[in-house]
């Protein structure tokens, strides 16, 4: 059972250039979110879904998109990255409560 | 809109010295608050889940407790292995998605 996994765990971008950050949870859990990280800020959703084929924004989805194809994944896609993206990236699931995070990806973008 | 502050920012103990950690918020309805440990360049560990006033769980050296306008992490004895950022979220009823909001975070360091 490896809980929340997250791929890739770190990357560098150049401004400009996309990328997909991907999320799989073993957990069979219909929620699913990403979150980013940054000193001062505190952990802010991007975005999330309540179920597969749903998605909906959150406090900071600007410059973001997601889909969720299948229950057990969620994917992240960054289409035109600019250094303010500079973060960590973290996904979670949940049953309705608590929710289990993964390991996060650190993302720069030069 | 719901909102949580956590104090203080950073806390330093010496191994077996007691304190709390306080985690203060306000939501249209409570459904939950959320404690969670994070280690460096790790994602955020749940520890505890709390549903009403009054009420109280226990981990090894952690306690917490939860008010009507706040919580508090007790750390009973601690160790240097109890470092780490200690995270509180609220989850409110009227949230969709089950929707946490976090509080930035309390980093607590315990010197041997």
């Amino acid at each position: 059972n490896a809980g929340v996994t997250q791929t890739p765990k770190f990357r560098v971008l150049k401004t400009g250039q996309s990328m997909t950050l991907l999320c799989a949870q073993d957990m069979n859990h219909e929620y699913m979110y990403w979150y980013r990280q940054d000193p001062g800020m505190g952990l802010r959703l991007i975005h999330y879904s309540v179920g597969e084929g749903t998605t909906a924004k959150g406090e900071v989805p600007d410059g973001y998109n997601v889909s969720r194809l299948k229950k057990q994944n969620f994917l992240l896609g960054l289409e035109s990255a600019a250094p303010s993206q500079t973060s960590v990236y973290f996904c979670a699931s949940s049953d309705q409560y608590e929710q289990y995070f993964g390991p996060g990806t650190r993302l720069t973008v030069t | 809109e719901d909102q949580v502050t956590q104090s203080p920012e950073a806390l330093r103990l010496q191994e077996g010295e007691s304190s709390s950690l306080n985690c203060s918020y306000t939501v249209s309805g409570l459904r939950g608050l959320f404690w969670y440990r994070q280690d460096p360049g790790k994602g955020p560990e749940f520890l505890f889940t709390l549903y009403s006033a009054g009420e109280e769980k226990e981990k090894e050296r952690l306690k917490a407790t939860l008010t009507k306008k706040e919580s508090f992490l007790h750390i009973t004895a601690p160790k240097p292995e109890d470092s780490a950022t200690y995270l509180c979220a609220v989850q409110a009823w009227e949230t969709s998605g089950s929707r946490l909001t976090f509080g930035e975070g309390t980093q607590l360091t315990v010197n041997p």
